[in-house]
């Protein structure tokens, strides 16, 4: 198994540029995690899906940040347009739940995509 | 706001001493989960307690939870230099959101 697949590694842009960072969740998994670490702000929760459905999205910032799962083996997360304050790492997780709720499972993390906005 | 908040927040040791982490949570809890994080990596599942479980073992590791208190705490046994790396603890808080706590970074030096 690959693991949870996340694209780019790093990503360099200026501000008030379109970002989207991609991820391919461990195939079967149901559950998909978008968070975002910072030192301020420690990990943070976007926004998750169960079966490609959106969930949660609370923890989206703003407006500009929007988050797709076309099908159950892809998604993304777009800044548009991109800000110095969005400069941190950005990690997808996948878990395969037990019972309906994920919470009694692992997170499975990507290696993250690392967002400098100059 | 964060719902588990390690302590401490830094912790250096030599090779083959023991680290202990500590985890304390705001709400009640179904289940609480420990994880690591390689620098530059993203985080990796260690272990899992239940609420009605009191303490777990896996290798070397000892997980405890004591919900009258809202703590846990991560024992690493005889510690390597690979175990240097940055420990959470997750917490549902009885809600459908797992939430992370800020971290301990621990450093093993050889």
């Amino acid at each position: 198994d690959a693991g949870v697949i996340q694209s780019p590694r790093h990503e360099v842009t200026e501000m008030g540029q379109e970002v989207t960072l991609r991820c391919k969740p461990i195939s079967g998994h149901d559950y998909l995690f978008w968070y975002r670490q910072t030192m301020m702000r420690g990990l943070e929760l976007l926004i998750y899906f169960n079966n490609n459905v959106p969930i949660d999205d609370s923890g989206m910032p703003e407006d500009r940040f929007s988050a797709k799962m076309p099908n159950a083996s892809f998604s993304t997360l777009k800044i548009q347009p991109s800000e110095p304050r969005d400069s941190a790492v950005y990690f997808c997780a996948s878990s395969l739940s037990r019972e309906g709720w994920y919470g009694d499972s692992p997170l499975h993390f990507g290696n993250g995509t690392r967002l400098t906005v100059t | 706001s964060q719902q588990g908040e390690e302590d401490p927040q830094a912790l250096s040791i030599q090779e083959g001493e023991n680290a202990t982490m500590n985890c304390s949570y705001k709400t009640s809890i179904n289940n609480l989960q420990w994880y690591r994080q390689n620098s530059g990596r993203g985080l990796v599942h260690l272990i899992l307690i239940r609420s009605n479980e009191r303490e777990k073992h896996s290798g070397r590791l000892r997980v405890t939870l004591d919900t009258s208190k809202k703590s846990s705490s991560l024992l690493i046994t005889a510690s390597r230099a690979a175990d240097t790396a940055s420990y959470f603890c997750a917490t549902d808080g009885g809600t459908d959101k797992l939430i992370f706590g800020t971290g301990t970074r621990l450093q093993v030096f050889p």
